[in-house]
């Protein structure tokens, strides 16, 4: 079966600039994660869904993030504007549901400049 | 709150001795426990995980991983490395009332030597 798919692999903006990143699950998976992790890092989860309702986004910058997913299925994470501590793999992932293993996509390199 | 610490963010092996990483967890409530592997510029692959049934958990590429509660331990081992392990290891952590919800170690990237 085919697995997460994200794109696009690699961004390089300028600061202040907006950015956008676009995530589609593995087919039939309720719940999609959006992480980031910064380079030496691990992953840090940003905002969890379930279908299409926000579960958790304890973790996101709000004054400058944004997710949505609006039919259930795929996912846009977007930065806007975007600051130079913002450069990190946004790596989205995907399960069944609550309670599953979650598979990731290959994540979006961000290098803000 | 849950945490995870690895120990050793570098760890170089030569080839065909045994891998062990190390991962320590926090949680208050009984854990499940992952590790992944990322090879560059992929994401994260399962290795194996821990779900409260038996502590010693076999996973994929010949890893294994004890859970010890009295140690709050998941350490990954591999007898014999190959050169094709070397990569980034991450153990992760969350329980039943984390909605699913991994909290990551820092990581351990493993060299393995000829």
């Amino acid at each position: 079966e085919a697995g997460v798919a994200q794109s696009p692999r690699y961004k390089i903006i300028e600061k202040r600039q907006s950015v956008a990143f676009w995530c589609n699950p593995i087919s039939g998976h309720a719940t999609l994660y959006w992480y980031q992790q910064i380079l030496g890092q691990g992953p840090k989860l940003l905002i969890q869904f379930q279908n299409n309702g926000v579960v958790d986004d304890s973790q996101l910058p709000k004054d400058r993030f944004s997710a949505e997913r609006l039919k259930g299925v795929d996912s846009t994470l977007k930065i806007q504007p975007a600051k130079l501590e913002d450069s990190a793999v946004y790596l989205c992932a995907s399960s069944l549901g609550l309670a599953d293993t979650q598979y990731f996509g290959p994540g979006t390199r961000l290098t803000v400049l | 709150a849950q945490s995870v610490t690895q120990l050793g963010s570098h760890v170089s092996v030569s080839e065909g001795a045994l891998v062990l990483l190390r991962c320590n967890y926090s949680s208050s409530v009984p854990p499940y426990l992952f590790w992944y592997v990322q090879y560059p510029n992929q994401g994260l692959q399962l290795l194996l995980k821990y779900t409260s049934a038996a502590t010693l958990v076999k996973g994929i590429n010949g890893f294994e991983a004890e859970f010890k509660k009295s140690e709050t331990s998941f350490h990954l081992t591999k007898p014999s490395a190959h050169m094709s392990d070397a990569a980034e290891y991450f153990c992760a952590v969350t329980s039943s009332n984390a909605g699913n919800m991994l909290t990551f170690g820092g990581g351990t990237r493993l060299m393995v030597k000829p």
